[in-house]
């Protein structure tokens, strides 16, 4: 299995434009995540799906940001409009429910999208 | 909050064993302690998971205090491709699903 796959690996762009990542999880995983990362906050959690349905988007900064997962094999995160304050790293993370029944056993990452708003 | 302690930075030899410790003083019963490192330019990988006793598997061990309140993760050799940035996190799986809180981490450095 090629793992998750995230495109762009790289991201430019400036203030005020439209940014969409992209996310292919692991065949078969059905739980997605989305993660942002920053040297000021570190990791953390923007929102979740299973089953292509949204569980949990608490972590999702504001209005601008949004994500959607049209089906099993596909997902996107979308800042509309983006700002410096965006800039990070942005991951994804797919998992299957494990012995125990719960969906954070064990996550795969992706290699990230490099977000640069100039 | 991550609800763990680590150190910042650890260096460690080529092929010398490695602990990376990390504390969890106030775990709950039903928390797992798992181990995730990042790999520069990567997004993090799993390494291993443990409820109370030492577990071990390809990558390392995970040794955990009787009490609970600590554990180590072992690398028995550390090589080069090891030098990652180790994440300690505490894991319920009743919990809020899907949010695993991490830290800063432990970033370790192999010396060759």
């Amino acid at each position: 299995d090629a793992g998750v796959i995230q495109s762009p690996r790289h991201e430019v762009t400036e203030m005020g434009q439209e940014v969409t990542l992209r996310c292919k999880p692991i065949s078969g995983h059905d739980y997605l995540f989305w993660y942002r990362q920053t040297m000021m906050r570190g990791l953390e959690l923007l929102i979740y799906f299973n089953n292509n349905v949204p569980i949990d988007d608490s972590g999702m900064p504001e209005d601008r940001f949004s994500a959607k997962m049209p089906n099993a094999s596909f997902s996107t995160l979308k800042i509309q409009p983006s700002e410096p304050r965006d800039s990070a790293v942005y991951f994804c993370a797919s998992s299957f429910v494990g012995t125990h029944s719960a969906p954070n056993e064990k996550l795969f990452f992706g290699s990230g999208t490099q977000l640069s708003v100039l | 909050d991550a609800k763990t302690t680590q150190p910042n930075s650890m260096e460690s030899n080529e092929e010398e064993p490695v602990h990376l410790p990390c504390n969890h003083s106030t775990i709950s019963g039903t928390d797992y302690i798992h181990w995730y490192r990042q790999l520069p330019s990567q997004g993090p990988e799993y390494v291993i998971h443990g409820l109370t006793s030492n577990v071990n598997n390809r990558m390392a061990s995970l040794a955990i205090a009787e009490d609970r309140k600590s554990s180590t993760l072992i690398l028995h050799r550390a090589t080069l491709r090891d030098a990652a940035v180790y994440y300690c996190i505490r894991v319920n799986y009743g919990g809020s699903q899907g949010n695993l809180i991490f830290g800063k981490g432990t970033k370790l450095s192999v010396k060759p």
